[in-house]
């Protein structure tokens, strides 16, 4: 069973920073291009960041470049979000997602989420 | 950026009824759009991929079709478990862009 496991989410205040993980298992992870997609309180999704299956390429929301950095351990099987500069513009609910074997998949499944609030 | 724009933003419907989601893409990305169900509390699931391939598991009263700009989602006989939240996607290109949502709900 293919499950996503988001941890590291809480309540920061503006300027600080954070990471989170996603846990990834029952598929093979090395394998598959990863993504970050937030949704913050009454609006809509927003993609945050991707990386390539080997770490290769790494594209970002104009929202969160130069402030966040997605990376992966494909021996641990784990996707991390660094945020660093956080904002209150950046309270939001973070899923980790699967893509596909290319950049131009759809994503499945989705994690659950970790919320991340940032507040002064 | 490719701008996505979902139409309705809200849509109320019975049970049994059949509704009709359209995405209209700023520019042309092919086939490659997806939709999404997204209930409260929940991750968002995947339908639809590549405009028009249902999801393996999904029911079959969920459809979708276009190429290009125009995108459209069917919903046929509408069950109480489809009330939700709906949002496009597209993946032509980067940034990844979604629709702003239709909600959907029970009349």
């Amino acid at each position: 069973q293919v499950q996503l496991v988001e941890s590291g989410g809480g309540v920061v205040q503006p300027g600080m920073s954070l990471r989170l993980s996603c846990a990834a298992s029952g598929f093979s992870f090395r394998t598959y291009v990863m993504h970050w997609v937030r949704q913050a309180p009454g609006k809509v999704l927003e993609w945050v960041a991707v990386i390539w299956y080997d770490g290769s390429n790494e594209y970002y929301a104009e929202s969160v470049k130069g402030r966040f950095t997605i990376s992966r351990d494909n021996s641990k099987n784990t996707l991390y979000l660094q945020m660093n500069s956080l904002r209150v513009e950046d309270t939001a609910v973070y899923h980790c997602v699967r893509g596909g074997l290319t950049g131009h998949n759809h994503f499945d499944p989705w994690g659950q989420g970790s919320l991340v609030t940032v507040s002064s | 950026d490719i701008q996505l724009t979902q139409s309705p933003s809200f849509l109320s419907a019975f049970v049994g009824d059949r509704v009709t989601i359209t995405c209209r893409a700023s520019q042309g990305i092919s086939n490659y759009l997806a939709w999404y169900q997204h209930k409260p509390g929940q991750a968002p699931e995947v339908l639809i991929y590549s405009a028009s391939t249902l999801q393996r598991g999904v029911p079959s009263r969920f459809s979708g079709s276009g190429s290009g700009t125009e995108f459209t989602l069917t919903i046929t006989s509408l069950q109480p478990e489809d009330f939700a939240t709906y949002y496009c996607q597209q993946v032509n290109g980067y940034p990844v862009t979604f629709g702003q949502g239709t909600r959907l709900e029970i009349k």
